[in-house]
């Protein structure tokens, strides 16, 4: 079946370092890849996406790359900041008859100290 | 836009009770996922509807969990009995249509804890 698998935590980073938390998939068909994030006490969050091989999805300085090659969306970030401390889920969705269900990883806590 | 709600955001109840968690989708989306969140299992989906009807139910748990669309906009999921291992954060979500490229938008919640 469909999987997702991301690096264990948690990660501690010190404010401007930079980030990278990998996440490997396997599915069967030709998925799109997410990453969300959970801030305490909230909801999850779209923080960017891509659709197809090659595509790097980005936002708030966070980018990921989709490679097909190596079946690999791992997030990085330059210089991280306080308030990036949280909770970050890579997803996967294959469409079809699963429509657009996630199936997530099991999650990484950041947490970044000034 | 007001985005998913979900009610109520914290339930407290005892074993064997009957809890129903309630969701309000955006408007205009018609996906709506029901995920369940412990530390121990991470985020599962329990099940997916896509115009009113379930697609997908084979993660919810057993026969003590049901899930219903009464109308495009809103979603119940009931447990009854309730029991401790049903102790968990229950988040809705919704998209607006059945893609694989789309973007689901989370509630924020509903702690649950069965005593």
């Amino acid at each position: 079946g469909d999987s997702v698998t991301q690096m264990e935590g948690p990660v501690t980073l010190s404010e401007e370092a930079f980030l990278t938390i990998n996440c490997t998939y396997t599915a069967t068909g030709y998925p799109s890849l997410f990453w969300h994030v959970q801030y305490p006490g909230e909801g999850l969050q779209l923080l960017l996406k891509a659709t197809k091989a090659d595509d790097k999805g980005s936002n708030k300085g966070f980018e990921a790359t989709y490679r097909k090659e190596t079946t690999s969306f791992h997030l990085e970030k330059g210089s991280v900041q306080v308030s990036d401390s949280a909770v970050y889920f890579c997803a996967l969705s294959v469409g079809g008859t699963s429509g657009s269900r996630l199936t997530f990883g099991e999650g990484t806590q950041l947490t970044v100290n000034p | 836009d007001a985005g998913v709600i979900q009610s109520p955001r914290h339930e407290v109840t005892e074993m064997g009770q009957e809890v129903t968690l309630r969701c309000k989708l955006i408007s205009g989306h018609n996906s709506l996922f029901w995920y369940r969140q412990t530390m121990m299992r991470g985020l599962e989906l329990l099940i997916y509807f896509n115009n009113n009807v379930p697609i997908d139910d084979s993660g919810m748990p057993e026969d003590r969990f049901s899930a219903k669309m009464p109308n495009a906009s809103f979603s119940t999921l009931k447990i009854q009995p309730s029991e401790p291992r049903d102790s968990a954060v229950y988040f809705c979500a919704s998209s607006s249509s059945g893609a694989s490229t789309d973007t689901q938008y989370f509630g924020p919640g509903t702690r649950l804890t069965v005593l």
